[in-house]
């Protein structure tokens, strides 16, 4: 099967200038995280998506960050205007839970877009 | 709050050798999850094993195996006949089994290995 799709691989802006991510998950999968993983660390839950539905966006910084999946299936993640600290690996996952208590199942993630903020 | 500590962050082990790696967390919960994932130089996160908390029984994945004691909250990841392409970052990860819960990840050790 396909695995997750992520565009572009590599991005290099200024700051205060906007960028764009792109994620394409495995077919069927409800469920799409994004994450951002500064070197060094862990990923870090920015949203995550069931359908085209907001579970979880505590973490996301909503003053620059934005998400959306339209149509339940692909998903873009925006950052307006960047900062420094922005520079990081943004990953996108999914998985084929449809809701309710999480049981365990495998994320599967992308590549990631590795974004440096100058 | 949920934590997951990975204390050693440099590793490295000869070809065809045994190599242990440390994770503890803590948590309040009695049900619960716990993951080792490996992130090559592609940066593609790949999940190498899972155990469910309530199980005794350690996980086990080919040549790799955990070593879970849930008392202790231990959860060690050990890869025998390492190869060299088991080099990677290898994080820990915890998620509890409730509704909108989050993975909780540790930072991760860097295996090396030596040909």
């Amino acid at each position: 099967e396909a695995g997750v799709a992520q565009s572009p691989r590599y991005k290099i802006i200024e700051k205060r200038q906007s960028v764009a991510f792109w994620c394409n998950p495995i077919s069927g999968h409800a469920t799409l995280y994004w994450y951002q993983q500064i070197l060094g660390q862990g990923p870090k839950l920015l949203i995550q998506f069931q359908n085209n539905g907001v579970v979880d966006d505590s973490q996301l910084p909503k003053d620059r960050f934005s998400a959306e999946r339209l149509k339940g299936v692909d998903s873009t993640l925006k950052i307006q205007p960047a900062k420094l600290e922005d520079s990081a690996v943004y990953l996108c996952a999914s998985s084929s839970r449809q809701g309710g208590k999480f049981s365990g199942e495998k994320l599967f993630f992308g590549s990631g877009t590795q974004l440096s903020v100058l | 709050a949920q934590t997951v500590t990975q204390s050693q962050p440099e590793m490295s082990v000869q070809e065809a050798e045994t190599v242990t790696l440390s994770c503890t967390y803590d948590t309040s919960e009695s049900d619960y999850y716990l993951f080792w994932y490996k992130q090559p130089p592609s940066r593609q996160m790949i999940l190498v094993i899972r155990q469910e908390a309530y199980k005794q029984q350690n996980a086990t994945e080919n040549r790799f195996s955990v070593n879970f004691q849930k008392a202790a909250k231990s959860f060690s990841l050990k890869i025998s006949d390492s190869q060299l392409g088991d080099a990677a970052m290898y994080f820990c990860a915890y998620r509890a089994a409730g509704n909108n819960r989050k993975l909780i990840w540790g930072l991760g050790t860097s295996l090396a290995v030596n040909p």
